[in-house]
């Protein structure tokens, strides 16, 4: 069973405008991490941030994590063309041996 | 795809044929990975390998059976393909903190 929930499941945005996906997830986490897929391909690490962080940044993009409300977002700052893909959260749970379960993903599409 | 090469990269095949999946890496990473991805269902991990020779099942391993003789190699094969199997498959590898590399995906079909 999935892990993770991605919400929204697809967002459409301007170029320029600032992206926000939010993920939830069930259980204890020894961290979350971050996917990206464009269409057709294999997906890609992003970003990880372990369960004692709270904030992580890379670039354009900035992760939270608030394991309380186990939950996380994922920030993506002046968005461009090139970020139209599908993002994953990823959760690998405590105990997980090695294991990642994924979200069903949140669509972006960033509008020219 | 972070020397990762999965063959085939497309197949059609009949329900009730044999259908094996390779994937093949590198990278010398001691995790290998089998997913399929479906439209409503995100990546659900099929099998996985953490060395030669040992394997274990995740979420969705009925009707699919993996081996991993050397490093570089995990397979992934339908012992009899049902209409249910068609799917995008995913190899991914990793080597530390579980942050994986995916291969470009096979796309299956199943008649």
């Amino acid at each position: 069973s999935q892990q993770g929930e991605e919400d929204p499941q697809a967002l459409s945005i301007q170029e320029g405008e600032n992206a926000t996906m939010n993920c939830s997830y069930k259980t204890s986490i020894n961290n979350l991490q971050w996917y990206r897929q464009n269409s057709g391909r294999g997906l890609v690490h992003l970003i990880l941030i372990r369960s004692n962080e709270r904030e992580k940044h890379s670039g354009r993009l900035r992760v939270t994590l608030d394991t309380s409300k186990k939950s996380s977002s994922l920030l993506i700052t002046a968005s461009r063309a090139a970020d139209t893909a599908s993002y994953f959260c990823a959760t690998e749970t405590q105990g997980g041996s090695e294991k990642l379960v994924f979200g069903k993903g949140t669509k972006l599409t960033v509008n020219p | 795809d972070a020397g990762i090469t999965q063959s085939p990269r497309h197949k059609v095949t009949e329900t009730g044929t044999p259908v094996t999946l390779r994937c093949h890496q590198t990278e010398n990473h001691r995790y290998m990975y089998w997913y399929r991805q479906d439209p409503g269902h995100g990546l659900r991990l099929i099998h996985y390998s953490y060395g030669v020779k040992d394997t274990d099942k995740g979420e969705v391993s009925d009707g699919y059976s993996v081996s991993r003789s050397k490093t570089e190699d995990f397979l992934l094969t339908l012992e009899s393909a049902t209409s249910s199997q068609t799917s995008v498959y995913f190899c991914a590898i990793s080597e530390r903190e579980n942050i994986q590399y995916f291969g470009a995906g096979t796309r299956l079909s199943v008649l």
